[in-house]
Order: structure tokens, then C-alpha cells, then sequence
């Protein structure tokens, strides 16, 4: 079983609709969840980290962690084009100094 | 505030060879961590450094080695290359452990031919 499991996609969303993103984790001692943006051909680029249960907003994206379920989401709010790209899910080992990703969801925003 | 520098931005290697990359950390971050990335696997955890130490390492050959520099500088190194070491090679630095906020560098693209 992998650590960080998200669907691949292409999740495929119109252009101002809400953009859904979803992780399970499997390490009951993971503390530290983050999401990532990576563009074709880019790196990985930190959109939100998150550390405690519950909903954490910035602008148009909303992180929520659920520890009891272990999963981790991301919401993105009237989504546009510039938002095509695969997002990667990520957590630490519970102490163990590293972080494991996800294989990321890739998102296409439908104009 | 320069982001993390990665050193070179793309290489072509014969099988056989060995190849060193560098990271150079934002200043301040003592946590290292290099990651390889390619299609079919994802980004996987190479291994993490904090202050000259390697604290974990992941499930690669002793081939891939690594090491940090007391300025938090870090290098890897692929010995007796093979094909499919090709991949982007990514490292990420962050100011504490790596449970924390990480930041990426651009990336080495490796070509072993």
C-alpha cells in the first residue's frame, strides 16, 4: 500500500466551477500535510500546508485534513485555465524526516 | 530572498558514468531533501540531510549517494549510471526538518544514453 494514494485524473472541471482534489494517507503518525502545484515540464511549487484538523483557507483554495479518516483535500474555487496542472499531495512519515508524496491528481480546467 | 538553486539544469550522461548535481539551499534552511521524479513513479524520496547528517534515506541502490556541506550546500551523486536513472532530479530545502514548509529547485534533468 502506498503511503500517500491520490487519483491520477485528469479530473476535468469548467471554468469557474469548484475543483475537488483528493488524498488518503496511511501513517496514523503523520502530522504535516501539503499540497503542491506543478506545471508540464515545471517543479513542484507549495500551494498550502496543513497541520490540524479541520479547513484552512487562502484565496481560492481550501485545504482540509480529516485525521480520523486520514484523508487530505483541496478545494479551488472558481477555477480557471491557469489552474491546469497536476497536484501533488504530500506528508511526513510521523518523525521519520521524510516526506512522502503522492503520483498527483492532474487537473484540466475547461474553458 | 534567492530560491533554492539547483546546478546543472540539464546533463547527458553515457551508461556507465557517474554524474554529481548540486543544490544550494535558501538561506536559512538547514534540511535538504532530493527527490527523483519521473512518469511512471512519481516523485520518490532519495534522502534527507540536516546539518552534514543524513537522516533517511529511501529504497535506491547504494549507487545514488549524497552529502551536505557546512553551509547547508548539498550534492548527490549517481555512480555506473544506467538508462533508467534518467529523471528529474529535484531537491528541496526547508528551515527545519522536513515535516516543515518545503521549497523546490528547478530541477537537474538527467539523459543517460
Amino acid at each position: 500500500q502506498k503511503e500517500v494514494e491520490q487519483n491520477s485524473g485528469p479530473l476535468s472541471v469548467p471554468e469557474g466551477a469548484i475543483a475537488s482534489l483528493n488524498c488518503t494517507y496511511s501513517d496514523r503518525g503523520s502530522q504535516s500535510f501539503f499540497w503542491y502545484r506543478q506545471y508540464s515540464g515545471k517543479s513542484p511549487e507549495l500551494i498550502m500546508s496543513i497541520y490540524s484538523n479541520g479547513d484552512k483557507e487562502d484565496g481560492r483554495f481550501t485545504a482540509q485534513l480529516n485525521k480520523a479518516s486520514q484523508y487530505v483535500s483541496l478545494l479551488i474555487r472558481d477555477s480557471q485555465p491557469s489552474d491546469s496542472a497536476t497536484y501533488l499531495c504530500a506528508g511526513d512519515s510521523g518523525g521519520y524526516q521524510k516526506v512522502t508524496f503522492g503520483t498527483g491528481t492532474k487537473l484540466q480546467v475547461i474553458p | 530572498k534567492a530560491g533554492v538553486t539547483q546546478t546543472p539544469r540539464y546533463l547527458i550522461k553515457t551508461r556507465g558514468q557517474q554524474v554529481t548535481l548540486s543544490c544550494s539551499p535558501i538561506s536559512g534552511h538547514r534540511s535538504v531533501s532530493w527527490y527523483q521524479q519521473t512518469p511512471g513513479q512519481g516523485l520518490q524520496f532519495l534522502f534527507e540531510y540536516f546539518s552534514e547528517t543524513q537522516r533517511n534515506k529511501g529504497n535506491f541502490p547504494g549507487r545514488f549517494s549524497g552529502r551536505q556541506f557546512s553551509n547547508s550546500r548539498s550534492e548527490m551523486n549517481v555512480s555506473t549510471l544506467e538508462l533508467g536513472d534518467s529523471a528529474l532530479y529535484l531537491c528541496a530545502s526547508s528551515f527545519e526538518p522536513p515535516n516543515t514548509e518545503a521549497f523546490f529547485g528547478q530541477g537537474t534533468r538527467l539523459t543517460v544514453v
